[in-house]
């Protein structure tokens, strides 16, 4: 069974901890992408990667680090330097030579 | 810099109606253009997509319209059911090499009964 696995589903967190979203894709897609979705906002590109060991800065990519160690994962951490991170975040992935991209479930992160 | 505009931000249709939601965008080197589907607590899920070599594709009850001189497209949701309620989301990338997709706003779609 294909496709785009994020864990936890719903996260809490303190202020001033980081925290670790998962993302894993058994797709064998090159591609893979971490959103931000805010009610009224759209989804927002926080960090994308082409490649393993090689990752580019989307358009909110301040207080959020990543990795691209192995093909299928692509972990999120959001850093205490996030200002306001309660939001859902998106896992997406994309194979080389096709343009659609395809979303996991979503991890929910409350800081409490 | 928001390039693709998406409007209404939220609509309500009764139950066999046609909601139509537009985006226009800027950047006249993108080439496809797709429409995503989200449901409460979900992951988008794509809808359609079209390529600016057509004008009017359609899949099923979803319709996508392309209008390239004005830089903007729409969907179309013929005979719409209560099950389409959900948030639909326009996006816009280059066709090719690893580009990223600029999404739209979205819009929040009710179908009443």
């Amino acid at each position: 069974d294909g496709g785009i696995t994020q864990s936890p589903k719903y996260l809490f967190r303190k202020e001033g901890q980081n925290v670790t979203l998962s993302c894993e894709q058994n797709l064998n897609h090159d591609a893979m992408y971490w959103y931000r979705q805010d009610p009224g906002q759209g989804l927002r590109l926080i960090y994308y990667s082409q490649i393993v060991n090689d990752f580019q800065k989307g358009d909110i990519a301040e207080g959020y680090s990543v990795s691209r160690e192995k093909k299928e994962s692509f972990p999120l951490t959001v850093t205490s330097a996030q200002k306001n991170p309660t939001a859902f975040y998106l896992c997406a992935s994309r194979g080389l030579n096709d343009n659609e991209q395809f979303f996991g479930p979503g991890t929910r992160l409350t800081v409490l | 810099q928001q390039q693709v505009k998406q409007s209404p931000q939220s609509l309500i249709v009764q139950k066999g109606g046609i909601p139509i939601i537009n985006c226009a965008y800027e950047n006249t080197a993108f080439d496809y253009f797709p429409w995503y589907q989200q449901f409460p607590g979900k992951g988008p899920a794509l809808l359609i997509a079209i390529r600016p070599d057509v004008s009017e594709k359609k899949e099923g009850r979803f319709t996508i319209s392309f209008n390239k001189s004005a830089k903007q497209f729409s969907l179309h949701i013929m005979d719409s059911q209560p099950g389409d309620s959900a948030t639909y989301f326009c996006a816009a990338s280059k066709k090719t090499g690893n580009e990223k997709l600029t999404f739209g706003t979205g819009t929040r779609l009710t179908i009443i009964p």
